[in-house]
């Protein structure tokens, strides 16, 4: 079974630019998640989608937004970039919605956002 | 909400000498919890996962992890550091898919 897939790998933009992250889950996962990690602020929640609906959401700014596809794919958004918004994008699918069961998250390799 | 501490952001170990990352969690419902590893320019892979079903949870490459309520810790063992350990560790709580991570811990393993 392939893993969770993330394009592009690596990305170079400017301030104010805006930028679209693609997130492929595992064959059969219906939850994404994301997750910035940086130097300072550690590992932190951005967004998790399950069916295609916003099911929880970090403590970020309304720049970052997101969306699922009917095939589980998801894509992260993040308009007017700051040079703070320079980070590694981790991207985890879990196959078990169900409410109080343990969701075991599978991460992908993550893009790594750079903001000049 | 829920939350991690991990105490220790670096632990040096010797090659064959235990390893123990320290983790406490906080939450107001019994908690899931896991341990995942990263390694330079990776993204995070499971070590093991707490789920009620047993306080002693064995993970892949040798790690172990026991659940302690009274504590409210889960702290990460291995009883046998190789240099291929050396990583960063990661302890995280997830209560309704709301997942939270601790800061997380470098091992560095000396020759």
């Amino acid at each position: 079974k392939a893993g969770v897939t993330q394009t592009p790998r690596y990305l170079i933009k400017t301030r104010g630019q805006q930028v679209t992250l693609s997130c492929s889950p595992i064959s059969g996962h219906r939850s994404v998640s994301w997750y910035q990690q940086t130097p300072g602020q550690g590992l932190q929640f951005l967004f998790e989608y399950f069916s295609e609906t916003q099911r929880n959401k970090g403590n970020f700014p309304g720049r970052f937004s997101g969306r699922q596809f009917s095939n589980s794919r998801s894509e992260m958004n993040v308009s007017t970039l700051e040079l703070g918004d320079s980070a590694l994008y981790l991207c985890a699918s879990s196959s078990n919605p169900t409410t109080g069961e343990a969701e075991t998250q599978y991460f992908g390799p993550g893009t790594r956002l750079l903001v000049l | 909400a829920q939350s991690v501490t991990q105490l220790g952001s670096h632990v040096s170990v010797s090659e064959g000498a235990l390893v123990l990352l320290r983790c406490n969690y906080s939450s107001s419902v019994p908690p899931y919890l896991f341990w995942y590893v990263q390694y330079p320019n990776q993204g995070l892979q499971l070590l093991l996962k707490y789920t009620s079903a047993a306080t002693l949870v064995k993970g892949i490459n040798g790690f172990e992890a026991e659940f302690k309520k009274s504590e409210t810790s889960f702290h990460l063992t291995k009883p046998s550091a190789h240099m291929s350990d050396a990583a960063e560790y990661f302890c995280a709580v997830s209560v309704q898919s709301d997942m939270r991570f601790g800061a997380g811990t470098r091992l560095t393993v000396k020759p």
